[in-house]
């Protein structure tokens, strides 16, 4: 593909429930990034790959939220036992490599949880 | 305090209005700078890197000032379709970015 995609582009659930979103970096893109965007905030970034490795985890909110890559490729996000303010915009990007200029976004997970 | 920030505005200009957005970052350390754009319910897309000695690409300038902490935008000649949020963007220690709240701007016919 051209670009970052991510799945699904929306995401209705009810609190309490768990969810996944997945990522699918730009090929050969060996750096991938979380983010979450709150309306009407900035970037809130959440953790990095370099590959496979997640060298800063610093940003998930709670120990709730996880995430993986296989293959240096796909991630998933995944979010157990939602609460209402989880609901935001969920944002991947990858880039060459960590610390390259520029960093190519996905079109986001909207997540609204009920 | 947080590590970018920015005026959220939103600055409404009428076409062919100047327009500059400031942002200050709190880490010295910084070393790489950037404006994203994002439109509306779109993800954020680079506009332009900041350099030291100020760079310029058509309508868009950019300035850095280290000793002050400070990051500039201006686009002159706007046009309807620069309307959108500016974000200001900065590396932080471990060299990942950190991203302002952003600055939204509504040109006006």
């Amino acid at each position: 593909g051209a670009g970052v995609s991510q799945s699904p582009s929306n995401k209705v659930t009810e609190k309490g429930k768990d969810v996944e979103l997945r990522c699918d970096p730009i090929s050969g893109h060996t750096a991938l990034y979380w983010y979450r965007q709150s309306l009407g905030q900035g970037l809130e970034f959440l953790i990095y790959f370099q590959g496979n490795s997640a060298p800063d985890k610093s940003g998930l909110p709670s120990d709730r939220f996880s995430a993986e890559r296989t293959g240096g490729s796909v991630s998933t996000l995944t979010i157990q036992r939602t609460q209402q303010e989880d609901s935001a915009v969920y944002l991947c990007a990858s880039s060459l490599d960590f610390g390259h200029v520029t960093q190519y976004f996905g079109p986001g997970t909207r997540l609204l949880v009920l | 305090r947080k590590e970018v920030e920015q005026d959220p505005g939103p600055f409404n200009v009428p076409e062919g209005a100047t327009v500059a957005f400031n942002c200050t970052y709190s880490n010295s350390a910084s070393q790489s700078f950037f404006w994203y754009r994002q439109d509306c319910r779109k993800e954020p897309k680079l506009l332009m890197s900041v350099y030291s000695s100020g760079n310029e690409d058509g309508r868009f300038t950019a300035q850095l000032n280290r000793a002050s902490q400070y990051i500039s935008l201006l686009i002159r000649d706007s046009k309807l379709s620069d309307s959108a949020t500016y974000l200001c963007v900065v590396t932080g220690n471990t060299g990942k970015l950190i991203f302002g709240q952003g600055t939204t701007l509504q040109v006006k016919p």
